[in-house]
């Protein structure tokens, strides 16, 4: 069974920093893309980044550019993104997500963490 | 770069049919056979309903079907059931590489 678990949400001061974790099981980590998808408090879906399965390519949405960056790590099956010069705007639940394979799709979904940016 | 436009709410009797309509540009639903479709209840995660354009993934009810023209794609459910209520959006693969959502869809079973 897929399972994708995020971490490392909370409440973070604006201008700070926040590091999510995602930790992926039941397939192989290694051979699919995956994606950060993140959605505010009671609004819509927003694609935040994708890595491929490499992690050779790299795409952010133009909202985070220059402030946030996406990473992976095959050997521990995990997905990351380091969040810096947070802004009020940048909260909502952020979700980790799989590409189908091959595919411009996300297919499968974590539970999400709750990402607060107050003072 | 703006969302794709959806109409925020639809609603319909069970037994009926409805579409939810995707507005784009030919840089993202225009350009590419790369639409996709999401079902979302309240506090839950989304969940894969339609994928290149009208493909259905395993598990997914042949009420839910899909398909495009030009910049405008179409999520279609036929015989509306009561557990259908629920959020949907649509996302489409973009000339720059990245993704792009609608902004959401609230379908109301009457």
């Amino acid at each position: 069974e897929v399972q994708l678990v995020e971490s490392g949400g909370g409440l973070v001061q604006p201008g700070g920093s926040l590091r999510l974790s995602c930790a992926a099981s039941g397939f192989t980590f290694s051979s699919y893309s995956m994606n950060w998808v993140r959605q505010a408090p009671g609004k819509g879906l927003e694609w935040v980044s994708y890595i491929s399965s490499s992690g050779r390519t790299i795409y952010y949405a133009d909202s985070v550019k220059g402030r946030f960056t996406i990473s992976r790590d095959s050997a521990k099956n995990s997905l990351y993104l380091q969040m810096n010069s947070l802004r009020a705007e940048d909260t909502a639940v952020y979700y980790c997500a799989r590409d189908g394979l091959g595919g411009w799709y996300i297919d499968y979904w974590g539970q999400g963490t709750l990402v607060t940016v107050s003072s | 770069q703006s969302a794709l436009t959806q109409p925020a709410s639809v609603s319909g009797s069970p037994g009926q049919s409805i579409t939810i309509s995707c507005t784009g540009t030919s840089s993202d639903v225009g350009g590419y056979n790369y639409v996709s479709w999401y079902q979302q209840y309240p506090g839950k995660a989304p969940k894969l309903m339609i994928y290149d354009v009208s493909n259905r993934p395993s598990g997914v009810s042949n009420r839910f079907s899909g398909s495009k023209s030009g910049n405008t794609a179409s999520l279609t459910i036929s015989g509306l059931q009561a557990e259908d209520e629920a959020d949907y959006y649509c996302s489409s693969y973009t000339s720059s590489s990245t993704r792009i959502f609608g902004g959401g869809t609230k379908l109301t079973v009457l």
